[in-house]
């Protein structure tokens, strides 16, 4: 089975903190997304990266930023966390084009206190 | 810009009734459509997709989905619910040459009772 793994399901951090969540998939796939899902909002992306070293900013980008060093992980950063991140964070990839759909990782949720 | 409405924030059905979860989308040429399904806790699982040839398409765990252009319509039918299906449901559009993003609506909490 393909999968993308996200390294901690839950994270508390502190106000003004340096936050990496990480996702690594394992499918060679080209595209990688980061979306953070609140209620009654659905998933809004926040960036998206289409090869190495190539990102494009979502729906949502700032207070963000991502790194893609290699193909199959995508990091995504919060540079001075504040409150309003707290959420759960969805990473996805697919190969190709959007007619594809996406595979997701399991999310992990992001208390900033 | 592609976008998705999902009317019902929140829908309860008995076990065994019928479903049918609601989805609009707004998009100018023919679309790219998705249904997710999402268990407390977990990631979203893809339960079925549209983007050509028969409108009536069929997904896993028995579900269905027709996809109607004159009503900018893509709902997700299952003829009988399962406990097991209680979990949040999002419909999502994409689009060609949209940089193969998907745009997802606000999503519809299944409830479920015996």
């Amino acid at each position: 089975d393909v999968k993308v793994t996200q390294s901690s399901r839950y994270l508390v951090k502190r106000t003004g903190e340096k936050v990496f969540l990480e996702c690594v998939q394992d499918m060679d796939h080209e595209n990688m997304f980061w979306y953070r899902q609140d209620p009654g909002l659905g998933l809004r992306l926040i960036y998206f990266s289409y090869d190495v070293k190539m990102k494009e900013k979502g729906d949502i980008p700032e207070g963000y930023s991502v790194s893609r060093e290699k193909k199959e992980r995508f990091s995504l950063i919060l540079e001075s966390a504040s409150t309003n991140q707290t959420s759960m964070y969805l990473c996805a990839s697919n190969q190709g084009a959007a007619n594809y759909g996406y595979t997701f990782g399991s999310g992990t949720r992001l208390t900033v206190v | 810009a592609q976008s998705v409405t999902q009317p019902d924030i929140h829908i309860t059905v008995s076990e065994g009734a019928s479903l049918e979860l609601r989805c609009n989308y707004s998009y100018g040429a023919t679309p790219y459509l998705f249904w997710y399904v999402q268990s407390p806790g977990q990631g979203l699982q893809l339960l079925l997709k549209y983007f050509s040839g028969d409108t009536l398409v069929q997904g896993i765990k028995g579900f269905e989905a027709e996809f109607k252009r004159s009503q900018s319509s893509f709902n997700l039918r299952k003829p009988s619910v399962h406990w097991s299906d209680a979990a949040e449901y999002f419909c999502a559009v994409g689009a060609m040459g949209g940089g193969n993003k998907l745009t997802f609506g606000t999503g519809t909490q299944l409830k479920v009772e015996l």
